[in-house]
């Protein structure tokens, strides 16, 4: 069964750091981009940053660049997310999704995690 | 990177069919045929609806199906059944290399 899996989330004061982890398997993760989005309570999903398949290419929202990372190690299939200088604007629900296989371009998004809860307050 | 504008509610009586539309500039939908749309059940997690403008994923039902004109990106739900009650998401790739989602429309099957 293909699978994401979440890990990492909790609370953080506002300025702290939190590092999110997901965990794929029952695919190769190597041939995938690989995608964070995060949902604010009640709110929409706003697209937070992705990364090519074998990690030389990252790109960032405007409002997380500068202070999220995201990364992957494909020999353990884990993709990360390092938070650094929170906000409250930050709190939200965390998922990660598959991108497209290599060499398919396209934006969509076909497997989800289920999410972790990251809250930011002081 | 402004979100993509759709509205925030639509309805239907069951059987009938519905349009959601989602509207963005030429440096995203008109720019690019990436358009996706997610299915979002409450407390659920978003599920692929259609990729590449109007192609559906395996397993998604033919009711669903999707289309672009200029900057605007449609989504319609023939044959609406009261499963299909949802909160419904476009994205788009932009010229920025970036996603951008839409605000999301509350779909309410009466």
């Amino acid at each position: 069964e293909v699978q994401l899996v979440e890990s990492g989330g909790g609370s953080a004061q506002p300025g702290g750091s939190l590092r999110l982890s997901c965990a794929g398997s029952g695919f190769i993760f190597t041939y995938y981009w690989m995608h964070w989005v995060r949902q604010a309570p009640g709110k929409g999903l706003m697209w937070v940053s992705c990364i090519n398949n074998d990690g030389s290419s990252t790109i960032y929202a405007d409002s997380v660049k500068g202070r999220f990372t995201i990364s992957r190690d494909n020999a353990k299939n884990t993709l990360y997310l390092q938070m650094n200088s929170l906000r409250g604007e930050d709190t939200a629900v965390y998922y990660c999704a598959r991108g497209p296989r290599i060499p398919v371009a396209g934006s969509d998004m076909d497997v989800w995690g289920q999410g972790t809860t990251v809250t930011v307050s002081s | 990177q402004s979100a993509l504008t759709q509205p925030a509610s639509v309805s239907g009586s069951p059987g009938q069919s519905i349009t959601i539309s989602c509207t963005g500039t030429s440096s995203d939908v008109g720019g690019y045929n990436y358009v996706s749309w997610y299915q979002q059940h409450p407390g659920k997690v978003p599920k692929l609806i259609i990729y590449d403008v109007s192609s559906r994923p395996s397993g998604v039902s033919n009711r669903f199906s999707g289309s672009k004109s200029g900057n605007t990106a449609s989504l319609t739900i023939s044959g609406l059944q009261a499963e299909d009650e949802a909160d419904y998401y476009c994205s788009s790739y932009t010229s920025s290399s970036t996603l951008v989602f839409g605000g999301g429309t509350k779909l309410t099957v009466l």
